[in-house]
């Protein structure tokens, strides 16, 4: 069965330190692994997108890697903000025609002043 | 100002009652789809439609029904036959379905609730 697991499930950090969430799937045949940043009470918003040759991207203080042959993702956030509060989805899509990717649970991070 | 929006923000249900979500998307996407997202769950796929008058079932489907007449609007109508119908609804488009790079983009989302 094709699954993304993604721990923790929740996070609380101060600001300023950096965090690792972490993601593993067990999807196949892979495609492209996505991070999303969901606030409370709004749509997800895309931060990264690898796919099965990149093992990592930036995107700000946002970096993402990926491990295909473990089939890990993580997201390392480095000198967290108040406004990085939110929750951090990791979504998984297959190659070789099916279209629906496959989401994961994701991370709530809390990150206090 | 461009992208997805959805409408209503909020929305009440009395049980019994249909009610109709809209979804629309000014980004020129021939696919969209629609989610629904319980508290400490994944999101969950309704339905998605990957071209005008086409659209194919997801996961949980039961309950809900879908048009596709206009590239920009792809409504969801709950109807009285979903059990448990109270959650946050996402719309989402990508320009195509099931690219290898394709982004889904989403919608803010309405929140029902069923009194």
């Amino acid at each position: 069965k094709n699954q993304v697991e993604q721990s923790p499930q929740s996070l609380i950090i101060l600001e300023g330190k950096n965090c690792t969430l972490q993601c593993n799937y067990t999807v196949s045949p892979f495609s492209n692994l996505r991070w999303y940043k969901q606030d409370t009470g709004r749509g997800p918003v895309s931060l990264t997108i690898m796919t099965f040759s990149e093992n990592t991207k930036s995107n700000g203080r946002y970096t993402a890697t990926l491990d295909a042959d473990t089939k890990q993702s993580s997201l390392h956030i480095t000198a967290s903000q108040l406004s990085d509060s939110a929750s951090y989805i990791c979504v998984v899509s297959r190659s070789g025609g099916s279209y629906i990717p496959t989401f994961g649970r994701g991370t709530s991070l809390i990150v206090h002043p | 100002d461009g992208g997805i929006t959805q409408s209503p923000k909020y929305l009440f249900r009395k049980e019994g009652q249909n009610v109709t979500l809209s979804c629309e998307q000014n980004l020129n996407h021939d696919a969209m789809y629609w989610y629904r997202q319980d508290p400490g769950q994944g999101l969950r796929l309704i339905y998605y439609s990957q071209i005008v008058n086409d659209f194919q079932k997801g996961d949980i489907a039961e309950g809900y029904s879908v048009s596709r007449e206009k590239k920009e609007s792809f409504p969801l109508t709950v109807t009285s036959a979903q059990k448990n119908p109270t959650a946050f609804y996402l719309c989402a488009s990508s320009i195509i379905a099931g690219g290898s790079t394709d982004t889904q983009y989403f919608g803010p989302g309405t929140r029902l609730t069923v009194l």
